[in-house]
């Protein structure tokens, strides 16, 4: 069975601390993965990786896949209050749909 | 439209009520999904349409859902005789063909509680 496995499940940090999220994945068909950020009810779209496209980067956010420990990271630098959300781990299985992890949870503390 | 939309944004429904939620996707995006979020979990994918059709409702949790997409566009999920484990918040998502080159767009959801 396809899954995603996003660890921690939860984090507090301090303003100015640099976060590390994690996601591994067992999919039969891997095509892509996708991270996204939920602050309060729609998941906002970050990144998307792929076997051409291993690593983003976009501002204090970046993130890196790697294919042969079948997992990815999502690194947060110079953390803010606003970055407080869940963020999302979703997987290709198959040829037309996602398999979502269930989020880590993360807390800035000003 | 503009983006993906969804109604009601909340719905209080008593137990043994049926429900409808709207979801209303990009303009051109022939894919549509619906997910579901409880509490505390991840998303679960519902049903997924290709067009009008769906290809996929593997994850329906039961004979009281369903989901119908008319025109190519606007989706109606269906929950019948709700049940207390029916509360979540229901996402509609929309992408063009080719989800792998885009992923999804998410609409602001719909958050259910039935008492």
């Amino acid at each position: 069975e396809d899954k995603v496995v996003q660890s921690p499940l939860s984090l507090v940090v301090h303003e100015g601390d640099t976060v590390t999220l994690n996601c591994s994945y067992e999919v039969t068909n891997f095509r892509s993965l996708l991270w996204y950020k939920q602050e309060k009810k729609a998941p906002t779209f970050l990144f998307m990786l792929t076997s051409s496209g291993i690593e983003k980067k976009s501002g204090r956010l970046s993130s890196i896949l790697d294919k042969k420990e079948l997992s990815s990271i999502l690194n947060i630098t110079a953390t803010q209050t606003g970055d407080s959300a869940i963020y999302l781990c979703a997987v290709a299985s198959g040829t037309y749909k996602y398999i979502f992890g269930t989020g880590t949870r993360l807390k800035v503390l000003a | 439209g503009a983006g993906v939309s969804q109604s009601p944004s909340n719905k209080v429904t008593e137990k043994g009520k049926d429900v409808e939620l709207r979801c209303d996707p990009i303009s051109g995006h022939t894919a549509l999904y619906w997910y579901r979020q409880s509490l505390g979990q991840g998303l679960e994918f519902l049903i997924y349409f290709q067009g009008n059709s769906a290809p996929d409702k593997s994850g329906l949790p039961s004979d009281r859902f369903s989901a119908e997409r008319t025109g190519g566009s606007v989706s109606t999920l269906t929950i019948q005789r709700t049940q207390q484990e029916d509360s979540a918040v229901y996402l509609c998502a929309s992408s063009p063909t080719g989800v792998f080159n885009y992923g999804y767009t998410f609409g602001s959801g719909t958050r259910l509680t039935v008492v």
